[in-house]
């Protein structure tokens, strides 16, 4: 299995409804995750951190984690077309300082 | 907002040659790391650096890759006797480590011809 899997999409979401992208992942990663958003072209920068079982919100973003599942996703509330981009999931590799990315999910939102 | 410094933005270099990849992390962080991106694909991390020391590297990461840290503040990946297959977007980023997301430069876009 993968370290983080991701469903590569392209995912295509009507302006203003609701975005939601998956993640899941192996045993060899620890219980920190991340959310990056890349645009094409450009580096991976950071939205969302989430460590603990449950949501965590922070403005139009929310992320969710479920340990027992091993399932990680992040939801955009209110798309807009500046959403459009590249979403990486990412966690920590257990008793490493090292990141890891899934694929990406490419997400596309329609005017 | 403190932010991870690359140069050059973008690299053009022969078959064979050597190339040097500069980066300055945020003053305050204490872990270094070198990815790579591939055109379509996925983010690959590449090495992990702290203490100067490499802590942690990948498959990819072999003889012909290095990392330095030659001062307080520039940390460099070299290159030598590039390929066709380097070709990509080389990103450091920093952390503070432990739980903490990493801050990723705007990267080096390398073109071996």
């Amino acid at each position: 299995q993968k370290e983080v899997e991701q469903n590569s999409g392209p995912l295509s979401v009507p302006e203003g409804a609701i975005a939601s992208l998956n993640c899941t992942y192996s045993d060899r990663v620890s219980q920190s995750f991340f959310w990056y958003r890349q645009y094409s072209g450009k580096s991976p920068e950071l939205i969302m951190s989430i460590y603990s079982n449950g949501d965590k919100e922070d403005g139009r973003f929310t992320a969710q984690l479920n340990k027992a599942s091993q399932y990680v996703s992040l939801l955009i509330r209110d798309s807009q077309p500046s959403d459009s981009a590249t979403y990486l999931c990412a966690g920590i590799i257990q008793g490493a300082q090292k990141l890891v990315f899934g694929q990406g999910t490419r997400l596309t939102i329609n005017p | 907002e403190p932010e991870v410094t690359q140069t050059p933005s973008h690299q053009v270099t022969q078959m064979g040659q050597e190339v040097i990849l500069r980066c300055v992390p945020i003053s305050n962080h204490l872990y270094f790391y070198w990815y790579r991106q591939i055109l379509g694909q996925k983010v690959e991390f590449l090495v992990s650096f702290y203490n100067n020391e490499i802590s942690e590297k990948s498959e990819i990461f072999d003889d012909q890759f290095s990392v330095e840290r030659p001062d307080g503040s520039n940390f460099t990946l070299k290159i030598r006797s590039t390929k066709l297959e380097d070709s990509a977007m080389y990103f450091c980023a920093s952390g503070a480590g432990g739980t903490y997301g990493y801050t990723f430069g705007s990267g080096t876009r390398l073109t071996v011809v």
